[in-house]
């Protein structure tokens, strides 16, 4: 069964305090892993796509990289405003177009 | 500007009523898709339409129903048969490739409340 496992589920961190959030996958064939960022009642809001092995893509101070097992999101020297919740998905190669998602990371820094 | 609306942002129902949840976009895509969040959950997929007239049921369709007459418009109804319909609505919309992959894009979501 193809799955996306988040951890930690919440982490708070001090400005300034570089840290990473995982994403596990198990996936049949994998098309493409997402990175989404998502605040409190709002939609989430596409950062990265990445799609094979040993890919890195970067925005400000967020940089997310890809094994064959899982996905990494690291954030150097946070910000309050990178508060938010960081939600991971993965679309399967047989399941079309729908993506399966993990339960997310909230993420909390403190000035 | 290209996005997606949907709208109420806040809808409350009675138990026993049908609510139909509006999306719309005009970013040009031809997959739209509706997603269900409740607290601690992922994402769930409820339904998808990836061409006009044509969607499929995804992985908790029982209980909402979808039509796609327009290429812009992808509206839910959340029937009386669901049972526990509290929750986020997201809609979202994708170009669908057969090579590669298709990112989606979200709207900023429906809160439904049933009272």
């Amino acid at each position: 069964e193809d799955q996306v496992t988040q951890s930690p589920e919440a982490l708070r961190l001090q400005e300034g305090e570089s840290s990473s959030l995982n994403c596990s996958y198990t996936v049949s064939g994998l098309r493409g892993l997402f990175w989404y960022r998502q605040d409190p009642g709002k939609g989430p809001e596409f950062l990265f796509t990445l799609y094979s092995a040993g890919e890195e893509k970067e925005k400000e101070r967020l940089k997310a990289t890809l094994t064959k097992k899982e996905s990494f999101l690291h954030i150097t020297a946070p910000k309050p405003e990178d508060s938010a919740t960081y939600l991971c998905a993965v679309q399967a190669r047989q399941a079309g177009t729908a993506l399966i998602f993990g339960k997310g990371t909230t993420l909390s820094v403190s000035s | 500007d290209g996005g997606i609306t949907q709208s109420p942002k806040y809808l409350f129902r009675k138990e026993g009523q049908n609510v139909t949840l509006s999306c719309e976009q005009n970013l040009n895509h031809d997959a739209m898709y509706w997603y269900r969040q409740d607290p601690g959950q992922g994402l769930r997929l409820i339904y998808y339409s990836q061409i006009v007239n044509d969607f499929q049921k995804g992985d908790i369709a029982e209980g909402y129903s979808v039509s796609r007459e327009k290429k812009e418009s992808f509206p839910l109804t959340v029937t009386s048969a669901q049972k526990n319909p509290t929750a986020f609505y997201l809609c979202a919309s994708s170009i669908p490739r057969r090579e590669g992959t298709d990112t989606q894009y979200f709207g900023p979501g429906t809160r439904l409340t049933v009272l």
